[in-house]
């Protein structure tokens, strides 16, 4: 079964004060991993897929990584304004596509 | 624009009633899912199709339904066994071939009343 585990649950910066969402997966063969940002009462925004291991992307503030158990959303001097829940999704290989989804972070910058 | 459309926004239902909720894509996406998050859940998914008059059952599927009639449209009819219906509802799309990344439509928050 395809498991995906976010940490911290929630994380609370100061603006300028970069860090790292961890997004840690169980999966019989990866063909996908997605991040979305999500804000209240609206739905999931797609940010970024990851196909392999050594692969990153980049979004003005935002890097994600990608290794063989793990990926990595770096946020570099984040702003107010990238206050939001942060979701991470795999995608199994020779299957149905369907991604499972992690519980999300819940990211709040404070000016 | 293409995209995914939910209606409507908020849906307020009455002990014993059926409602649906409308999905909409025009991105000639195949497959089609409807997910429900409450809070500290994350998305758990209910239905999902990967092509028309096609679908299958998620992980929470009991009380809910669904129809795939056409490409497009994936409503889904939340009935009066879901005992717990009030949640947010989204309904998602993606391709089966190349990049396979879902996207979102913006929601359906249902209360119970």
């Amino acid at each position: 079964e395809d498991q995906v585990t976010q940490s911290p649950e929630a994380l609370r910066l100061q603006e300028g004060e970069s860090s790292s969402l961890n997004c840690s997966y169980t999966v019989s063969g990866l063909r996908g991993l997605f991040w979305y940002r999500q804000d209240p009462g609206k739905g999931p925004e797609f940010l970024f897929t990851l196909y392999s291991a050594g692969e990153e992307k980049e979004k003005e503030r935002l890097k994600a990584t990608l290794t063989k158990k793990e990926s990595f959303l770096h946020i570099t001097a984040p702003k107010p304004e990238d206050s939001a829940t942060y979701l991470c999704a795999v995608q199994a290989s020779g299957g149905s596509y369907i991604p499972t989804f992690g519980r999300g972070t819940s990211l709040i910058v404070h000016p | 624009d293409g995209g995914i459309t939910q209606s409507p926004k908020y849906l307020f239902r009455k002990e014993g009633q059926n409602v649906t909720l409308s999905c909409e894509q025009n991105l000639n996406h195949d497959a089609m899912y409807w997910y429900r998050q409450d809070p500290g859940q994350g998305l758990r998914l209910i239905y999902y199709s990967q092509i028309v008059n096609d679908f299958q059952k998620g992980d929470i599927a009991e009380g809910y339904s669904v129809s795939r009639e056409k490409k497009e449209s994936f409503p889904l009819t939340v009935t009066s066994a879901q005992k717990n219906p009030t949640a947010f509802y989204l309904c998602a799309s993606s391709s089966r071939q190349g990049s396979t990344e879902a996207f979102f439509g913006q929601g359906t928050r249902l209360t119970v009343v």
